[in-house]
């Protein structure tokens, strides 16, 4: 069964850096996955996708402090000189025949 | 760029029916695929349902199966879902969204409508 895995919260200093983890379930390394940004109030808005093989591609207007990265089932979103405005809820999510599957969703606070 | 809005949210009594759209713009609606995403109220997001280009395949989350429908008119570049037997647990945010060519890994998506499931 395809199943991505998210720790729910994460904390970290503005300025500071904080790598979030996204984990494919067994037998489903290979999938690529998106990155997903929800601010408070708003809908979600995409941030890159991800390979396995660790390149990315953000969508339009994604700052360079937003990058991803993979490593076996893990697919990280990296977010470097955090700014109050990071904090948000951050979803990966992937596909599967027939059907869309999305992790629990990672709670960032900027501190 | 494309863009997505959505409409036609509101409140509905549990077991009748409200539909759903979903308006495009700036791009060519009939090359790319489409999706309906949902948010019950403090929860996570849940895929709900999926047209191809041409409408000719749907698939659908468990939980809507069998009372939802999805479909789209290319020539009004309009997506729509019916939802008929609503249930409270249908309480939430509805998003529509767009996928990446080759795959359904969404990039752009609308601003939502909410749909509340009340007596």
């Amino acid at each position: 069964q395809l199943v991505l895995t998210q720790s729910p919260s994460a904390s970290a200093s503005v300025g500071a850096s904080v790598k979030l983890t996204c984990t494919l379930s067994s037998g489903h390394s290979n999938y690529a996955i998106a990155w997903h940004q929800q601010q408070p109030e708003k809908g979600p808005h995409y941030l890159m996708k991800v390979n396995s093989d660790g390149r990315h591609s953000k969508g339009d207007g994604i700052p360079d402090r937003f990058s991803g990265s993979s490593s076996g089932a893990e697919r990280y979103l990296t977010i470097s000189s955090l700014q109050s405005e990071d904090e948000a809820d951050y979803y990966c999510q992937t596909w599967g025949t027939g059907t869309v599957v999305f992790g629990g969703g990672t709670k960032l606070t900027v501190l | 760029q494309v863009q997505l809005v959505e409409s036609g949210g509101g409140v509905g009594q549990p077991g009748r029916s409200l539909r759903l759209s979903c308006a495009a713009s700036g791009s060519t609606f009939s090359s790319y695929v489409i999706h309906w995403v949902r948010q019950a109220p403090g929860k996570g997001l849940e895929w709900v349902a999926v047209i191809s280009y041409d409408g000719g395949n749907e698939y659908y989350a468990e939980s809507v199966k069998g009372r939802f429908t999805i479909s789209r008119d290319n020539s009004k570049n309009t997506l729509y879902l019916q939802m008929n037997s609503l249930r409270p647990e249908d309480t939430a945010v509805y998003y529509c969204a767009k996928v990446i060519e080759a795959t359904w890994l969404f990039d752009i998506w609308g601003q939502g409508t909410m749909v509340t499931v009340s007596s």
